[in-house]
């Protein structure tokens, strides 16, 4: 199958500081990416839609300068939680729309997933 | 948007039994998906299965998109099979919305 690669798996920071996380599509390019958000013991919530060399698209509730999107390649989508705080620890997943000559196939596939743990 | 209800919400089963984990939706889909989380949070895909029915293994599963419902099939279940199970759906703008999962867990 496809195969997404997410970057870091695990992250501890300080309050205050910035993180990134990269999203990557090992064998399939990916115009379309998706990053998602996990509570313990949740379901997973849609964040945005990072969309390759455009500006990403927020679901409503989401602060979009807390949460910063960039899709710069085909392959490469990053989410920067900007000045993290404790409420910001999570489990994020990205997942990527796979494509096959060109066209979407319809199936997403997902990362690993990066928790995220702000002292 | 789509709204996804997965039943049952836990399932206990014991080694070698079969098990059926169902999921409702409340709008026509483009795309249905099953997945299992395993316990380090990986999104495993199980199923791409917008309509019909597939097969893998000792799993199946079937959507009947005019009804709305698609089915996971677990037989001879085994303990590597708990975790917990997703169901998501997404319409024309490929955005996938997930059920609240089911909770499986296989005893010895």
């Amino acid at each position: 199958g496809a195969v997404v690669s997410q970057h870091p798996s695990r992250v501890i920071c300080k309050s205050g500081t910035s993180v990134k996380i990269e999203c990557r599509s090992l064998d399939f390019q990916a115009t379309t990416m998706f990053w998602y958000r996990q509570f313990p013991k949740q379901s997973l919530m849609l964040m945005a839609t990072s969309n390759e060399g455009s500006k990403a698209t927020y679901e409503q509730g989401v602060e979009k300068d807390k949460f910063l999107i960039n899709h710069a390649s085909l392959t490469l989508s990053t989410l920067t939680v900007t000045s993290a705080h404790p409420e910001d620890s999570s489990f994020y997943i990205c997942s990527a729309l796979r494509t096959s000559g060109g066209a979407y196939t319809g199936e997403l596939f997902f990362g690993e997933g990066s928790r995220l743990t702000v002292l | 948007g789509i709204q996804v209800e997965q039943s049952p919400p836990d399932l206990i089963l014991q080694e070698g039994a079969n098990s059926t984990l169902r999921c409702n939706f409340s709008d026509s889909v483009n795309n249905l998906q099953w997945f299992h989380q395993n316990p380090w949070g990986q999104l495993i895909n199980l199923f791409y299965i917008p309509s019909g029915t597939k097969q893998n293994g000792r799993l199946s599963a079937t959507t009947v998109a005019t009804e709305r419902y698609s089915l996971l099939y677990i037989s001879s279940s085994q303990t590597t099979d708990s975790g917990v199970y997703f169901c998501a759906v997404a319409g024309a703008n490929s955005k996938l919305t997930f059920g609240k999962g089911i909770t499986l867990s296989v005893r010895p």
